[in-house]
């Protein structure tokens, strides 16, 4: 079964740094992209960022490049998600998904179950 | 940066009706639009992939159509467990972006 595990969100001051994991299980994790996705409070779905499954490419939303970085151990089949300079409007659950590719194209089939990072003072 | 619009935001259904849901999106997407159900304080769901390809366990009342800018979600026969937000996505172009959404209730 594929399960995928959010942590390491939490209440942070503006400026400040937090580290996400997102620890995979259920499936070959090297062989897989993934993304990070986030959701504020009582609002949509905005996709945040991707890496590919080697971790040679990332892509970043315009409204966190520069402060986020994403990166991967497929050895220990955990994703990361190292957010500096947060910012208010950065408070939001944030998803893991993976990203399943075929012939048709690409999709997210699986989300872990969310981590909620709060940026307040 | 494509933009998916969705309609209505909101929907007050009574059980055993009919739910449409559209999304259209800013420009062609081609068949790259898939649909996520979301309930309170829950991960998103795949529903549907691909505009219409269905997905394994889930209920044969939940339907998709559509290609290039205009697509429909249909839940047929509402049932209240279907209470939940609904979201189209597009995974064509990036930035990969949503619909901002729609609210299912039931009466």
């Amino acid at each position: 079964e594929v399960q995928l595990v959010d942590s390491g969100g939490g209440l942070v001051q503006p400026g400040g740094s937090l580290r996400l994991s997102c620890a995979a299980s259920g499936f070959t994790f090297g062989s897989y992209d993934m993304n990070w996705v986030r959701q504020a409070p009582g609002k949509g779905l905005e996709w945040v960022s991707h890496i590919s499954y080697s971790g040679g490419t990332v892509y970043y939303a315009d409204s966190v490049k520069g402060r986020f970085t994403i990166s991967r151990d497929n050895a220990k089949n955990s994703l990361y998600l190292q957010m500096n300079s947060l910012r208010a409007g950065d408070t939001a659950v944030y998803f893991c998904a993976r990203r399943y590719c075929s012939s048709t194209g690409c999709l997210f089939d699986y989300w872990g179950q969310g981590t909620l990072v709060t940026v307040s003072s | 940066e494509i933009v998916l619009t969705q309609s209505p935001d909101f929907q007050s259904v009574t059980p055993k009706e009919k739910v449409t849901i559209t999304c259209r999106a800013s420009q062609s997407i081609g068949s790259s639009l898939h649909w996520y159900q979301q309930k309170p304080d829950q991960s998103p769901k795949l529903l549907i992939k691909y505009a219409s390809q269905s997905i394994s366990g889930v209920p044969s009342r939940f339907s998709g159509s559509g290609s290039g800018t205009d697509f429909t979600l249909t839940i047929n026969s509402l049932e209240a467990e279907d209470a939940a937000a609904y979201y189209c996505h597009q995974s064509g172009s990036l930035p990969w972006t949503f619909g901002q959404g729609t609210k299912v209730e039931i009466k």
